[in-house]
């Protein structure tokens, strides 16, 4: 079975204060790994896709990067509309479509 | 840009009613998905859907659920008899392609007293 475990569960950073989230999983061939953004209240908005280790994405203050254990989230200098629950998920195997995420990591930036 | 939209966005419903959760996928898209999110926990595949049949459904997508596209836009999902804990978030989600992103509309919150 897909597992995917997030850490921290909660970060809390003041504006411009850069760090990293994690995500760890465990899979049988996978076929890609996702990161989300999700809002309260709302549906997760797609950030980012990787799919083989090495590979590494990168949008405004967000860099995302893949080994074949895990994948970070880096955050630089962060400004508090980035705040928000960031989820990562995997497809694998021949489950084509199906995602399985982790927990969440919630971050809030004070200014 | 195109969006996945749902309504209603709130629905509250007696236990043992049936409901209907209503989706409009991105158009060009021929993969849909229903997802669920407990208030807290972690968001939940139940199932996939394409070519007008289900590819995939996971263990809390029993006999109680059921999903149909009955036209060129719209997707359901239908709980025929609600139960207390079947109360979250559905979210519906699109792509156009297996392995790619998904596209999720922001959720019909259920709940069920």
């Amino acid at each position: 079975e897909d597992q995917v475990t997030q850490s921290p569960e909660a970060l809390r950073l003041q504006e411009g204060e850069s760090s990293s989230l994690n995500c760890s999983y465990t899979v049988s061939g996978l076929r890609g790994l996702f990161w989300y953004r999700q809002d309260p209240g709302k549906g997760p908005e797609f950030l980012f896709t990787l799919y083989s280790a090495g590979e590494e994405k990168e949008k405004e203050r967000l860099k995302a990067t893949l080994t074949k254990k895990e994948s970070f989230l880096h955050i630089t200098a962060p400004k508090p509309e980035d705040s928000a629950t960031y989820l990562c998920a995997v497809q694998a195997g021949t489950n084509a479509g199906k995602s399985t995420f982790g927990d969440g990591t919630t971050l809030t930036v004070k200014p | 840009e195109p969006e996945v939209t749902q309504t209603p966005s709130h629905q509250v419903t007696q236990m043992g009613q049936e409901v209907i959760l209503r989706c409009v996928p991105i158009s060009n898209h021929l993969y849909f998905y229903w997802y669920r999110q407990i208030l807290g926990q972690k968001v939940e595949f139940l199932v996939s859907f394409y070519n007008n049949e289900i590819s995939e459904k996971s263990e809390i997508f029993d006999d109680q659920f059921s999903v149909e596209r009955p036209d060129g836009s719209n997707f359901t999902l239908k709980i025929r008899s609600t139960k207390l804990e079947d109360s979250a978030m559905y979210f519906c989600a699109s792509n156009g392609q297996p392995n790619s992103p998904l596209h999720f509309g922001n959720g019909t919150r259920l709940t069920v007293t």
